[in-house]
């Protein structure tokens, strides 16, 4: 059984397109995150959610918008994508908001508009 | 502006042998700090913390270092194994909000 699941894994799609990765976490947690993994490998926080609060929105353009419908699921719509928003996107879960026993990630969703 | 920094990008080191990862952070007021480990197409996975109350944690053949006045830590692998081989991130937590901030990472490769 996956720990924190994500999909699709990859995504090829042409900009101006609207597109949605979904993530699902089995571990109980209550707090889920989004991170971008842009091409110099920098990992980013983008979004955190606790217990479906929004408690992190870092300087995103608000094209993308989060939901998270329950406490195991934070799902990640993108509008209008552009070249610039090609990288690899991780979601994860920790235990509580402070993180302090680590985050479990999900495999990444590769995302590359042409 | 990088507020953790892993200066070196890659490092091989001989099977058997001790590899020591580094990273700089520049806000004193980082309360916990972690390591990662990353393989190719997969999730960042954690490995170690350490909370700025301590200097050392030990986990196995992994030990994390804390100098909080130099505002270092460092990661001692020993022995290094080839399984080991992977990107090391450190990371840090700080702020109300207790946001997780990584480095750029460090390439580990360990030689038979």
């Amino acid at each position: 059984d996956t720990a924190v699941s994500q999909t699709p894994k990859y995504l090829v799609t042409q900009m101006g397109n609207d597109k949605s990765i979904k993530c699902e976490q089995n571990l109980g947690h209550d707090t889920m995150y989004w991170y971008k993994q842009d091409s110099k490998k920098f990992l980013k926080i983008m979004f955190s959610y606790n217990n479906k609060e929004l408690i992190i929105n870092e300087t995103v353009p608000n094209r993308f918008s989060p939901k998270s419908p329950d406490k195991a699921h934070l799902n990640l719509h993108i509008n209008s994508l552009e070249l610039g928003d090609s990288a690899v996107y991780f979601c994860a879960s920790s235990l509580d908001y402070r993180g302090l026993w680590g985050y479990t990630f999900g495999s990444g969703t590769r995302l590359t508009v042409v | 502006d990088q507020q953790v920094k892993q200066n070196s990008p890659s490092l091989s080191v001989q099977e058997g042998r001790i590899s020591i990862l580094n990273c700089d952070y520049t806000n004193s007021m980082f309360d916990y700090f972690l390591w990662y480990k990353k393989y190719p197409a997969e999730g960042p996975t954690f490995l170690i913390s350490i909370s700025s109350i301590k200097d050392k944690n030990e986990d196995g053949r992994f030990t994390v270092f804390l100098n909080k006045s130099a505002k270092h830590l460092s990661l001692h692998i020993v022995p290094s194994q080839p399984g080991d081989s992977a990107v090391y991130f450190c990371a840090v937590i700080g702020g109300s909000n207790y946001k997780l901030t990584f480095g750029k990472g460090t390439l580990l490769t360990v030689n038979p």
